[in-house]
């Protein structure tokens, strides 16, 4: 079945550049997403992007996918206090009601 | 504009109490969902519904019913609540391939 899988904690140092790893197994997805929650709050897409892309870049965030190795990256350069939190990757792979499927998350940390 | 709301925001359930959670959204979305989220096990799909009219089952269905009142609104019933259902339950509107998400409800069940 449909699997997505992140390890669960990074810290990096503030002003380098953290990577969130992320692996999924359907080969049919069509958009894989990076979702970021704060503490207490809902989830909130921090980028997307479609299958046939192997990049995408928007200010500090860049994502990139690795079809034949089904692995998919979000780097953030120069991370600050402010991104720490718990990032989702996830996949779609059917297009309409969107059933999306969650990796259970990584724990982004900050060290002064 | 509020996007996603749900209420309550906290719940404490004895076992075997009744609740049903509220979700509304205002940005004319056809598709809702609900989720749990459990530590270490990202979300998990419980029911969604395509449009109005219509509910379907996700990932982990059993214990739960849903309603699609309207287009606005759908909620999330618990008849008879387990001390398994302590969770945070997050709604959720979508239009094509993009999912807004409420604040979340957390619930307990002593």
């Amino acid at each position: 079945g449909e699997d997505v899988e992140q390890s669960l904690f990074l810290s990096v140092r503030e002003g380098d550049s953290s990577v969130i790893n992320c692996t999924y197994t359907d080969s049919s997805s069509t958009y894989l997403y990076w979702y970021k929650q704060e503490p207490g709050a809902g989830l909130q897409l921090l980028t997307y992007i479609f299958s046939n892309m192997d990049m995408k870049q928007d200010q500090r965030l860049t994502v990139l996918l690795n079809k034949k190795d089904k692995h998919l990256s979000l780097r953030i350069a120069d991370t600050q206090t402010g991104d720490s939190a718990i990032y989702f990757c996830a996949e779609s792979i059917a297009f309409g009601a969107s059933k999306i499927i969650f990796g259970s998350g990584t724990r982004l940390s900050i060290r002064p | 504009n509020a996007g996603v709301t749900q209420t309550p925001k906290f719940q404490v359930l004895k076992t075997g109490q009744s609740m049903t959670l509220q979700c509304a959204q205002d940005m004319n979305h056809n598709s809702m969902y609900w989720y749990r989220q459990d530590p270490g096990m990202g979300l998990r799909l419980i029911y969604y519904s395509a449009s109005e009219g219509t509910t379907d089952k996700g990932e982990v269905p059993n214990g739960y019913n849903v309603s699609r009142l309207n287009k606005r609104e759908f909620s999330l019933r618990l008849e008879s609540a387990a001390p398994s259902q302590t969770s945070v339950y997050f709604c959720a509107s979508s239009e094509r391939n993009e999912q807004f998400f409420g604040p979340g409800t957390r619930l307990t069940v002593l």
